[in-house]
């Protein structure tokens, strides 16, 4: 019930291409969903985050796409870069305990030149 | 603003000694939280503060862990003693009300 997955380990795309990267949760009570940018040697960083009452969220160059009733979401980076070669992490909580989050093994993003 | 602070950024030693993790959250911030990332676990929540009180540490692994926040501006991470099995990366991160959580740079802690 505790548990999100994300889907896959590791990506690689090339520049200018679409990056897509996918979560699954199980706990129907989670309603805050972010996603945390993380750069060798650094903390994770906040990249974006959506809550259950839109079906996407886009910031820029990233979105965040929601599926309630599949218990699914997905972060989109568009005209991919070098500089968003990264982990990133999807996590689950529910929004008053943002903190106590639950999050996914991680997707490690190489954009290759 | 600083960020959250912890030190040392490293730590090596040796199994069967006590090692502690410190950390200053952001001025302000009222929750506190450990987290542990592993390759095969990745990242675990230890225990968070509210107020400088333990909320859930149900995440600890074991009594040979604990934390401590004295002040709104200092927390400790202390095991006792170590194993090579605590070797990893531990983040401090803090937050205010239901803003977003602010992860500190990690201490990579190496137990031989």
């Amino acid at each position: 019930q505790q548990q999100v997955k994300q889907s896959p380990q590791s990506l690689i795309v090339q520049k200018g291409g679409i990056s897509i990267i996918n979560c699954a949760y199980e706990n129907t009570a989670f309603d805050y969903f972010p996603w945390y940018q993380q750069f060798p040697g650094k903390g994770p960083a906040l990249l974006i985050a959506i809550r259950p009452d839109v079906s996407e969220k886009k910031e820029g160059r990233f979105t965040i796409s929601f599926n309630k009733s599949a218990k699914q979401f997905s972060l989109h980076i568009m005209d991919s870069q070098p500089g968003d070669s990264a982990t990133y992490f999807c996590a689950a909580s529910k929004y008053n305990q943002g903190g106590k989050l639950i999050f996914g093994q991680g997707t490690e993003l190489s954009v290759k030149p | 603003d600083a960020g959250v602070i912890q030190s040392p950024r490293h730590e090596v030693t040796e199994m069967g000694q006590e090692v502690t993790l410190r950390c200053k959250p952001i001025s302000g911030h009222d929750y506190l939280f450990w987290y542990r990332q592993t390759m095969m676990r990745g990242l675990e929540l230890l225990i968070y503060f509210n107020n400088n009180v333990p909320i859930d540490d149900s995440g600890m692994p074991e009594d040979r862990f604990s934390a401590k926040m004295p002040n709104a501006s200092f927390s400790t991470l202390k095991i006792q003693p170590s194993e090579p099995r605590d070797s990893a990366v531990y983040f401090c991160a803090s937050r205010s009300g239901v803003s977003p959580l602010h992860f500190g740079n990690g201490t990579r802690l190496t137990v031989t």
